[in-house]
């Protein structure tokens, strides 16, 4: 069975500053999706961000970017610049098709922003 | 606007009192599914949907059950809610084998007393 495990249940950063959320997941497949969402105090699941396995290019969006390492299967969420509202809980999760297109999700980070 | 509502947002109950949490989509996605979000565990579905009236069991399905009479709507039924089912809960929706990405309702915070 896929799993998706995120070690930090909560990290700090500065505001303006640079912050990494892991994440590593298991899975005998090969062709799969993994997604980062983030989850603020409205409880609202917002996508960050997605990256196909297929590429080996990582995915951007303005100031998140991600770190895949397919052989590592590892997936992690890079913030630059970080600002008060991206503080929130993020959830990274693993989707693939064949599972009834069922997204398995870590259990989540706290990320708190400091000014 | 593109989007995935559901109703109520917030629900208390008492155990046994069977309710409805209903799901709407306006992007005329094929694929439907219901999370329930706990502490510490992330997000587990519940049932999803690839298509009207095909629904299939996901990951947590004791307690619930679910119907696909028509494309953009997916309710989630209680029949007899019991307080482990306090939870929030989340519609999700996403187009199909194409589009794995799914978009997610706003949530629905339900206790059972």
């Amino acid at each position: 069975a896929q799993t998706v495990t995120q070690s930090q249940p909560e990290m700090s950063v500065q505001e303006a500053e640079t912050v990494t959320l892991s994440c590593t997941y298991d899975t005998s497949e090969s062709d799969y999706y993994l997604f980062w969402y983030k989850q603020p105090p409205s409880r609202q699941m917002i996508l960050v961000i997605r990256q196909e396995a297929y590429k080996q290019q990582n995915a951007t969006e303005n100031r998140f970017s991600v770190n895949f390492q397919k052989a590592a299967k590892s997936f992690s969420l890079k913030i630059s610049d970080s600002q008060l509202g991206d503080a929130a809980m993020y959830f990274c999760a693993y989707g693939h098709m064949e599972y009834g297109n069922k997204l398995v999700f870590g259990a989540g980070t706290i990320l708190r922003v400091k000014s | 606007e593109a989007q995935v509502t559901q109703n109520p947002r917030y629900l208390i109950t008492v155990t046994g009192k069977k309710l409805t949490v209903t799901c709407s989509q306006n992007m005329n996605h094929e694929y439907m599914s219901w999370y329930r979000q706990d502490p510490g565990l992330g997000l587990r579905q519940i049932y999803y949907s690839m298509n009207v009236e095909v629904t299939d069991k996901g990951d947590v399905p004791e307690g619930y059950k679910v119907s696909r009479k028509e494309k953009r709507n997916f309710p989630l039924i209680l029949e007899s809610p019991s307080p482990n089912q306090t939870s929030l809960y989340f519609c999700a929706s996403s187009s199909g084998w194409e589009e794995e990405t799914q978009y997610f309702g706003p949530g629905t915070r339900l206790l059972v007393l």
